[in-house]
């Protein structure tokens, strides 16, 4: 089992580029998360899925989207993106939400220029 | 609105000295507490959770609901413990997580 898988690994923009990060589970998990991770911060919620069908903003939603495709897949999109959007970027996955155990993907490190 | 303060951004101990790294929450209900841990090049994974008060690579965590506090222990550090400590506070479907304490454990 691969987990959870991420692509791309590396990824810089322009200012007002525009992008979507990919994510993958094969643990068939009901819940998954995207999050960032910025020194001196901690990882923050951007946006999560409790389950296929269903997404809600986490604690800072502002200037992405997302898609859960299906079961396995949780996208996030920058439609335009800004500096303060250079960030790691985390997706995550748990067998339902809560108390629940999350596992990680390798991350994304994408650079707004 | 439940919140997660690790004081700490870095922690430098010697190896075969103990480590305490410090977590303290808000929240109004029955918190959930987890630790979890990122080494290098390595994916962020759970280290351990109160509920199940298992001690995981040495360390133990208690929860202080009176001092709302959940600090990491471990008597004797180990080099392989230098990491990114994350801790964590569950509600609903999310994790709230602390800004995290780099350990660093010298030789």
């Amino acid at each position: 089992n691969a987990g959870v898988t991420q692509t791309p690994k590396f990824q810089v923009l322009k200012t007002g580029q525009s992008m979507t990060l990919q994510c993958a589970q094969d643990m068939n998990h009901n819940s998954m998360y995207w999050y960032r991770q910025d020194p001196g911060m901690g990882l923050r919620l951007i946006y999560y899925s409790a389950s296929e069908g269903t997404t809600d903003k986490g604690e800072v939603p502002n200037g992405y989207n997302v898609s859960r495709l299906n079961k396995r897949e949780f996208s996030l999109r920058l439609e335009s993106a800004a500096p303060s959007q250079t960030s790691v970027y985390f997706c995550a996955s748990s067998l339902a939400g809560g108390p629940n155990e999350q596992f990680f993907g390798p991350g994304t490190r994408l650079t707004v220029l | 609105a439940q919140r997660v303060t690790q004081p700490e951004k870095l922690l430098s101990v010697f190896k075969g000295a103990p480590v305490e790294l410090k977590c303290n929450y808000s929240y109004s209900g029955s918190p959930e507490l987890f630790w979890y841990v990122q080494y290098s090049r390595q994916r962020l994974q759970l280290l351990l959770r109160h509920i199940s008060r298992e001690s995981i690579k040495g360390f133990t965590a208690d929860l202080n609901k009176g001092e709302t506090s959940f600090h990491l222990k471990k008597p004797f550090a180990q080099e392989e413990d230098s990491a990114m400590y994350y801790c964590a506070l569950a509600n609903d479907y999310k994790l709230s997580f602390g800004a995290g304490t780099t350990v660093t454990v010298r030789a």
